[in-house]
Formats: structure tokens, C-alpha cells, sequence
């Protein structure tokens, strides 16, 4: 079975200071990882993804995450936090065995992002 | 503009009340997808379908069904609503690679 994990219901950050979000993950065989940002009353908005390839991945919004395999990590990183990222971002997690097609998201975390 | 709608937004109903929430996009997507929002569980997904009459169950199925009859379309059905079915709804669609996927605005649903 794949899982997510996101070990933060909340993290503080203060307008123009760096941001991670934390997300480890488990999953049989290579994984596929999302960022999703989702606004208030709004729908989720995909940020970035891995599928292979560089371990850093940029996103939307000046985002960017690492995958780190040893530590089945996939942080979500911003050097310069503004006020309007404040929202709810997922985790989510699938892998690539052929036929699977679940996503699996985290239980999200909400970043407060404060002038 | 590629999207995906739902409807309604918002729907209160009482136990027992058969009730559909309409999923439908334009990006002639293969795949699409149900999910339930709850506080602390984060999405948690319902049914998918991979194409036209091809349906599965996800994670909690329970209570529900699905039908994929047009590409497009993708309607959540609950036969006997119940309380512990209150929810905040997500549809989403993407293509064969599933490597984005776009949700709708949402559906606020409430059983009393």
C-alpha cells in the first residue's frame, strides 16, 4: 500500500524568510510525487511534480521541491515566502506499477504566511 | 478555457434522499476521479475511471456510486445518504499519464 505523510497540521513563516513544508512518503517501486496548493473555497492547483530525473524539481509560484530517495522524502521548499501563499498545500504520492492508478494525498498542511 | 464543473456547489439534504453530484470536463481527459475532503484526513479518494464504462473503487467506496456513460462526464451518486456522508467533494479529470490533475470547485454537501 503507498502512504503519505505530512508531519505538520501547520507551519508559521514569517513574509520574506524561506519555507519547507514537509512531506515523506511509501510506496512499492519508483514513486510518482505532487504538490498541490489549494486556496480557500477554491479546488486544488497542482504545483509540481517528480516523476524522474532531477532531483530538484521548480514549480509554479517560484516553488520548488527535493526528492530525496534515502530519506523517501519530498519537501516543498520557497526561498522567499510571500503573504499570499498562505493556503493549505497536499502531498500526494502514486506509484508506477503498471495497472495501479490511485493517488494517494497526504493530510495537508497549512501555511501561514505572515507580513 | 479547460476546467472542470460541478454542480451544485453547496446542497444540504436529509438522511435517506437519493441525491447525484454532476462531474464534467472539457479536456477530453480519460481519466477522472471522485474525492472526499474531511478535516485532519486530507482527500481521500472515492471511485475513478480510466475511460468510458471502466469504473473502480478507491479508498471509501462506501455508499456510493459512479457511472462513466460519455467521456466527459463523471456523476457521484448517493443511493441513501447518511450523516457520516457530510463532506466537502472534489471531482478531478486528467489525461492517460496522470501526471496533473485538475479538480473542480468543490461540492459542500450536508446530510442531516
Amino acid at each position: 500500500a503507498q502512504s503519505v505523510a505530512q508531519p505538520e497540521d501547520q507551519v508559521n513563516v514569517a513574509e520574506g524568510n524561506p519555507l519547507t513544508v514537509k512531506c515523506t512518503y511509501s510506496v512499492s517501486g519508483n514513486p510518482y510525487l505532487f504538490w498541490y496548493v489549494q486556496y480557500p473555497n477554491r479546488g486544488l492547483q497542482f504545483l509540481l511534480k517528480y516523476i524522474t530525473g532531477d532531483n530538484l524539481v521548480k514549480g509554479s509560484y517560484g516553488f520548488e521541491a527535493e526528492f530525496n530517495k534515502s530519506q523517501t522524502s519530498f519537501h516543498l521548499k520557497k526561498p522567499s515566502a510571500l503573504v499570499s501563499d498562505s493556503a493549505l498545500y497536499f502531498c500526494a504520492v502514486r506509484d508506477n506499477v503498471p495497472g495501479r492508478r490511485a493517488l494517494t494525498f497526504g493530510s495537508g498542511t497549512r501555511l501561514q504566511v505572515q507580513p | 478555457e479547460a476546467q472542470v464543473t460541478q454542480n451544485p456547489r453547496y446542497l444540504i439534504t436529509v438522511t435517506g434522499k437519493k441525491l447525484t453530484v454532476t462531474c464534467s470536463q472539457n479536456m477530453n481527459h480519460e481519466y477522472m476521479s471522485w474525492y472526499r475532503q474531511d478535516p485532519g484526513l486530507g482527500l481521500r479518494q472515492i471511485y475513478y475511471s480510466m475511460n468510458v464504462e471502466v469504473t473502480d473503487k478507491g479508498d471509501v467506496p462506501e455508499g456510493y456510486k459512479v457511472s462513466r456513460k460519455e467521456k466527459r462526464n463523471f456523476p457521484l451518486i448517493l443511493e441513501s445518504p447518511s450523516p457520516n456522508q457530510t463532506s466537502l467533494y472534489f471531482c478531478a479529470s486528467s489525461s492517460r499519464d496522470l501526471n496533473e490533475q485538475f479538480f473542480g470547485p468543490g461540492t459542500r454537501l450536508t446530510v442531516l
